[in-house]
């Protein structure tokens, strides 16, 4: 069975400051996709980034940048600079790859506040 | 480009009530899944809707069911509410060639009373 746990149930920093969150997941598939998403308040969730297990490369794209290792089933998340507009929950998910299979299994978030 | 939208935006029902929750797809978009999301806790996936059948289905009891009508908009019903069914019923829609980019809409809040 997949599942996905994100240990860190609240982080609070300040603003400027770098903070990670970490996802580690398990599953039994050869071929996966990561997610990060992020839930502001609002409730939406807004996708951030997807990672097929065969590309382990890390991924910059501005303040955010993606860690995954395979290896340890990992795949961490870090806000360089972090801003007050970054508070929100942040969920890892895990889906299989192939056969139209697009089953989101969600990680129980990681509530992100950062204080001015 | 219209994104996803769901209606109605919030709701309360007493239990043993039935509720239908509705959603439209992205623009281009020919699969819909829905998830619940309790308080406090990470989307949990219900179902999912493509040519107008259901493709794939989470742990969630038959009082759950849905509907996906030929302009790939959704509908999910339950039945026989309790109060454990309150939650934010969230509604995802994706293009099935491109699996995996799933888009959300902002969800509905379902209280039961």
């Amino acid at each position: 069975a997949q599942k996905v746990t994100q240990a860190q149930t609240e982080i609070s920093v300040v603003e400027k400051e770098d903070v990670t969150l970490d996802c580690v997941y398990e599953t039994r598939d050869t071929t996966y996709y990561l997610f990060w998403y992020k839930q502001p308040p609002s409730g939406e969730l807004v996708f951030l980034i997807r990672r097929n297990s065969f590309d382990e490369q890390n991924e910059i794209s501005g303040r955010y940048s993606w860690n995954f290792q395979k290896s340890t089933s990992s795949f961490n998340f870090t806000i360089t600079a972090s801003q007050v507009v970054d508070s929100a929950v942040y969920f890892c998910a895990l889906s299989e790859a192939g056969g139209g299979s697009e089953k989101l299994v969600f990680g129980k978030g990681t509530k992100l506040t950062v204080n001015p | 480009d219209a994104g996803v939208t769901q209606s109605p935006t919030h709701l309360i029902k007493t239990r043993g009530q039935q509720v239908t929750l509705r959603c439209s797809p992205k623009s281009g978009h020919d699969t819909v899944s829905w998830y619940q999301q309790a308080l406090g806790q990470g989307p949990q996936f219900i179902f999912q809707y493509y040519e107008e059948e259901e493709r794939q289905r989470g742990n969630f009891p038959d009082r759950f069911s849905g509907h996906q009508f030929p302009n790939y908009s959704s509908e999910l019903n339950v039945n026989a509410l309790l109060l454990g069914d309150s939650a934010l019923y969230l509604c995802a829609s994706s293009l099935v060639r491109t699996s995996n980019e799933q888009f959300f809409g902002p969800g509905t809040r379902l209280t039961v009373l």
